[in-house]
């Protein structure tokens, strides 16, 4: 089944450790996407990307990095820069122009 | 830069009725996309319902309809015949029809279900 797949689903972390988070997908979608959600709060993005090889920072960027080294695959690393990295975080991909983004499951990750 | 506001943190509604869900949303931009995402307790983000910006027919998709006021920047979600399943975080969402499909959410709202 075509979809995307985030692991892994809870990710526990140490302070001044960085962290990366996995996104794959098989729906040949050109864009992927990063989403950071805290509660009380609607999504934020962190970092997308529309091509291979290219990506942009989101509105909350500060703290993260990721890769698109091939289409499937866009991982997030959350840093030790990152203040206050406990989130659920959503990987999402789309065809651009297209309407529909799809997500995955999300990863719960929680400093400790 | 887009907003997008929900200003109805928690909404209850009994089984069968209807209920709807607000959202303003301010963009100086003509041709865009508004949403609605489901999640439910699994977290999953679902599509509910989009609407395109050009169209002034509001959007239906069986017990789900929108009603989009393009000049009052106000896109709500109705709800009609509430069933139990319905029961999750609504987010309305925004997001431009050129380039990269970034979304722009607002806080949302925990719909419940009351049988």
């Amino acid at each position: 089944d075509g979809g995307i797949t985030q692991s892994p689903k809870y990710l526990f972390r140490k302070e001044g450790q960085n962290v990366t988070l996995s996104c794959e997908q098989n729906l040949n979608h050109d864009a992927m996407y990063w989403y950071r959600q805290d509660p009380g709060q609607g999504l934020r993005l962190i970092y997308y990307s529309q091509i291979v090889n290219d990506f942009q920072k989101g509105d909350i960027a500060e703290g993260y990095s990721v890769s698109r080294e091939k289409k499937e695959s866009f991982p997030l690393t959350v840093t030790s820069a990152q203040k206050n990295p406990t989130a659920f975080y959503l990987c999402a991909s789309s065809i651009p122009g297209y309407t529909e983004a799809f997500f995955g499951q999300g990863t719960r990750l929680t400093v400790v | 830069a887009q907003t997008v506001t929900q200003s109805q943190p928690e909404m209850s509604v009994q089984e069968a009725e209807t209920v709807t869900l607000s959202c303003t949303y301010d963009t100086s931009e003509s041709d865009y996309y508004l949403f609605w995402y489901k999640q439910p307790p699994s977290r999953q983000m679902i599509l509910v319902i989009r609407q395109e910006a050009y169209k002034q027919q509001n959007a239906t998709e069986n017990r789900f309809s929108v009603n989009f006021q393009k000049a009052a920047k106000s896109f709500s979600l109705k709800i009609s015949d509430s069933q139990l399943g319905d029961a999750a975080m609504y987010f309305c969402a925004y997001s431009l029809i050129q380039g990269a499909q970034k979304l722009v959410f607002g806080q949302g709202t925990r719909l419940t279900i009351n049988p």
